[in-house]
């Protein structure tokens, strides 16, 4: 199947700092990405999609002054964790939209941010 | 606003036990339905997924599930699970093929040995 990628897999920052996560789509194009926060033990929580050439959309309670997303490309979108505070310490993953099977999603493998 | 639960946060079963995990959401139109599966320390994989046609729908791994439009549920079922099964499973669903998904908050399964 389609792979997507996630860099760093683990990332620790101190408090105050910014940090940028990529997301790859590695075989195949994405229009559409989208990030999604796991809190541990808990479900995926969209936080935005991402479409390539455009801004950001939001979901409600995301501060997008925050979590900066850019998808310049139609393989990479980027999120950045601006200013980053210890309760952004979280499991951040993305997910690429593949249009050419019926709208498949497939997922990154997740990165660990940690702030101290 | 779209909603997904499952039953049970944490089910405990013995090797060679059936499984069944249940799901359902709220939404009353076409919907397309999901289950992932998370490994510990392993990112989400595709167990299976319904778009139309046949409600009964096979997965990888022995997995299928079953929909039921009229009960608004997709069940997943293994008729014998076993110790490599333990993982996080999360049902999702998606309003049609453009909109986002919406995911259950997570079954924990421990299989024992």
């Amino acid at each position: 199947g389609a792979v997507v990628s996630q860099h760093p897999s683990r990332v620790i920052c101190k408090s105050g700092t910014s940090v940028k996560i990529e997301c790859r789509s590695l075989d195949f194009q994405a229009t559409t990405m989208f990030w999604y926060r796991q809190f541990p033990k808990k479900s995926l929580m969209l936080m935005a999609t991402s479409n390539e050439g455009s801004k950001a959309t939001y979901e409600q309670g995301v501060e997008k002054d925050k979590f900066l997303i850019n998808h310049a490309s139609l393989t990479l979108s980027t999120l950045t964790v601006t200013s980053a505070h210890p309760e952004d310490s979280s499991f951040y993953i993305c997910s690429a939209r593949d249009l050419g099977t019926t709208y498949e999603q497939y997922f990154g493998p997740g990165t660990r941010l940690t702030v101290t | 606003a779209q909603s997904v639960s499952q039953h049970n946060h944490h089910v405990i079963l013995s090797e060679a036990a059936s499984l069944e995990l249940g799901c359902n959401y709220s939404y009353g139109g076409t919907v397309n339905l999901f289950w992932y599966v998370q490994y510990p320390g392993q990112h989400l994989q595709l167990l299976l997924k319904y778009f139309s046609g046949d409600p009964l729908v096979k997965g990888i791994k022995g997995f299928e599930a079953e929909f039921i439009k009229s009960k608004f549920s997709f069940n997943l079922r293994k008729p014998s699970v076993q110790w490599s099964d333990t993982a996080e499973y999360f049902c999702a669903v998606r309003r049609d093929y453009g909109q986002n998904f919406v995911f259950g908050p997570g079954t924990r399964l421990s299989v024992l040995p």
